[in-house]
């Protein structure tokens, strides 16, 4: 077990919703990615958040939006949800706004209806 | 364009026998690479790395090995065990942009 957490588990939403899912980094680590992982795939990178800034993005829109807190927890927020949105969404911390060792959390896996 | 792909969708082995699972890259700039293990309904697990520096690491009944005059990297388990069975995903860092590349994975399946 990693110390990467993530809440909730599961979500179910209704599209055009917003939703919010948050992450808690391991301990030591001060950078947080975010994937999206639809059921049988590879997980695909959305952003990653370093010093509290957007250190990095995948090809999401901008509905997809992010923040990482002092603490280095970090949150992933979601506009006018779509159905394509549904799938497990992955946080994984490492250090130094790098990959290297990069753990993941359980997942929160969305469902829009 | 840039991916992670796999040679094989699924594997399947005998209980003690070694496996073998293969993952090919396509971006030469990528210096760093990392194989995960997930089970069903759980996030990737880290297993092992190896930076471009380097072609052999060896861990707890696992080995990767690294041919970048190929684009090849492999995941050899030894002495497969039921507790192995999941689907591993070969993950490549590309040198200067802030994200690991996934491939599809492969689902390895332990026959008793």
């Amino acid at each position: 077990e990693t110390g990467v957490t993530q809440s909730p588990t599961h979500l179910i939403k209704t599209r055009g919703q917003q939703v919010t899912l948050r992450c808690s980094s391991q301990s030591g680590h001060n950078t947080v990615s975010w994937y999206q992982q639809a059921l049988g795939q590879g997980p695909q990178f959305i952003f990653q958040y370093y010093r509290e800034e957007e250190n990095g993005r995948g090809n999401f829109p901008p509905r997809f939006s992010g923040l990482q807190f002092p603490n280095y927890s970090s949150e992933l927020n979601v506009n006018a949800l779509e159905l394509d949105d549904s799938a497990l969404y992955l946080c994984a911390s490492s250090f130094g706004g790098t990959n290297y060792e990069q753990y993941f959390g359980p997942g929160t896996r969305l469902t829009v209806t | 364009g840039e991916s992670v792909g796999l040679h094989l969708p699924t594997l399947s082995v005998q209980e003690g026998d070694n496996s073998i699972i293969n993952c090919a890259y396509s971006n030469s700039a990528s210096d760093y690479f990392i194989w995960y293990k997930q089970e069903s309904g759980k996030g990737p697990q880290f297993i092992i790395d190896i930076r471009s520096n380097m072609d052999k690491r060896q861990g707890q009944r696992v080995t990767v090995l690294l041919n970048k005059t190929v684009k090849h990297l492999s995941l050899q388990i030894a002495a497969t065990q039921p507790g192995d069975s999941a689907v591993y995903f070969c993950a490549e860092n590309i040198q200067g942009a802030q994200k690991l590349v996934f491939g599809q994975g492969t689902r390895l399946t332990i026959n008793p």
